[in-house]
């Protein structure tokens, strides 16, 4: 098993530009979530899916979108990227909603938006 | 006043020292405590998971809750170079995995 891979590692984007981060796990897990974290933060979340064509948001949502169309994947899309974007991103997955389900973290895709 | 506070770091012991790293919180309704480990450049991995108040022990380390204080420990035995990573503590007030509130991490460096 790959676990979650993401892609890609990283990236400059300029303002005002739009990119889609990629996530997939290969665990069969039911729920993904994304995450950020900005140097010297805590983690935050982002977006998460409890299944394929359902996702709900975390604690900070705005100037992103997420999709979920399959089991496996859960991309992350910036839409015109702005300064305050620039920040490590993590997607996750875990089998099941609670905290008996450890959630399994991906490498991370480091974006700067200039 | 933040939700959960961490000791800013960063900390460098010598290998065999005992580490203690630290969180405070002021959220009451906080049940479930958890202490992840992220090495440099890698997404974190769950170390530890406690609920409520008490001690829990897995190998060289130890989690310790205290919720009348409304702080929470992590006892790192006979420390390893290998041990060198970020250490982030993390809480919730339900059992749910999207309810997760993190401390900022605290670096641990230990000197061979």
């Amino acid at each position: 098993n790959a676990g979650v891979t993401q892609t890609p590692k990283f990236r400059i984007l300029k303002i005002g530009q739009s990119m889609t981060l990629q996530c997939t796990q290969d665990m069969n897990h039911n729920y993904m979530y994304w995450y950020r974290q900005d140097p010297g933060m805590g983690l935050k979340l982002i977006y998460y899916s409890v299944g394929a064509g359902i996702t709900d948001k975390g604690e900070v949502p705005n100037g992103y979108n997420v999709s979920r169309s399959t089991t496996e994947d859960f991309p992350l899309r910036l839409e015109l990227a702005a300064p305050s974007q620039t920040s490590v991103y993590f997607c996750a997955s875990s089998y099941g909603a609670s905290l008996d389900y450890e959630q399994y973290f991906g490498p991370g895709t480091r974006l700067t938006v200039t | 006043q933040k939700e959960v506070e961490q000791d800013p770091g960063p900390l460098s012991v010598p290998e065999g020292a005992i580490v203690s790293l630290n969180c405070t919180y002021s959220n009451s309704a906080f049940q479930y405590f958890m202490w992840y480990r992220q090495y440099s450049r890698k997404g974190p991995e769950l170390l530890m998971y406690t609920y409520s108040s008490g001690n829990k022990e897995d190998g060289r380390f130890t989690a310790q809750v205290d919720k009348s204080s409304k702080y929470i420990s992590l006892f790192i035995r006979d420390s390893q170079p290998s041990d060198s990573a970020t250490y982030l503590c993390a809480m919730s007030p339900t059992g749910a995995n999207s309810k997760l509130t993190f401390g900022k991490g605290i670096t641990l460096s230990v000197r061979p």
